[in-house]
């Protein structure tokens, strides 16, 4: 499969407790995007790296998220004294930075539930 | 600052009928736009996509859309819905800068399809 992947797909947590999600984007690609998508809503950037670099931030990234790309390949999201409301489906996707194809695939999302 | 309005929650359609999905957009240059279509607990899968050229695009699942500038405007249709089309299907803006090509989602829209 040379799709974009993510692990766990589910994850069941208690309110203040810290959850790590990892991302593996298609390989070739050096752009990797995270998107969080509530119930009945579309989904929303939260932040891009463009190979290791982290490029952009939304204000929908709290102090309480981190997001790392360490080695350009993989990446992780971890929250930190999780609340209620980020009980959401984390979404990751890539692209590869071509002019003219900027279409990004998606991988099947983490499911967030925080008790 | 880019948003993205699919007017319609929910669309109920018989199989075999046509299908209409709404999109506007508001942005202040030529956007680059997108329609995702999502199963239940599938990630997001494009359907199609416009850059520059016709302005009716072609996709996959015999799906099309119709890029009209006037009005700000990117509706998706299909001549004849299958029972499989039954999806949440959501419109997306981009825009190629420098620093990446983030997307902008609408709200979405939930298709039906009754026998």
């Amino acid at each position: 499969d040379t799709g974009v992947s993510q692990d766990p797909r589910h994850k069941i947590t208690k309110r203040g407790q810290n959850v790590t999600f990892r991302c593996d984007p298609i390989s070739e690609h050096n752009r990797l995007y995270w998107y969080r998508q509530t119930l009945g809503q579309g989904p929303e950037f939260l932040t891009y790296f463009q190979n290791e670099a982290q490029l952009e931030k939304s204000r929908l990234l709290s102090d309480r998220f981190s997001a790392e790309r360490p080695k350009g390949s993989f990446s992780t999201l971890e929250i930190q004294r999780t609340e209620q409301g980020d009980s959401a489906m984390y979404l990751c996707a890539s692209s590869f930075r071509d002019l003219g194809n900027n279409e990004q695939f998606f991988g099947p999302g983490t499911r967030l539930t925080v008790l | 600052a880019q948003s993205v309005t699919q007017p319609d929650i929910h669309i109920t359609v018989s199989e075999g009928a046509s299908l209409e999905l709404r999109c506007n957009y508001s942005y202040g240059a030529t956007p680059y736009l997108f329609w995702y279509v999502q199963s239940p607990g599938q990630g997001l899968q494009l359907l199609l996509k416009y850059f520059s050229g016709d302005t009716l695009v072609q996709g996959i699942k015999g799906f099309e859309a119709e890029f009209k500038r006037s009005q700000s405007s990117f509706n998706l249709r299909k001549p004849s819905v299958h029972w499989s089309d039954a999806a949440e299907y959501f419109c997306a803006v981009g825009f190629i800068k420098a620093a990446g090509n983030k997307l902008t989602f609408g709200g979405g829209t939930r298709v039906l399809v009754k026998p």
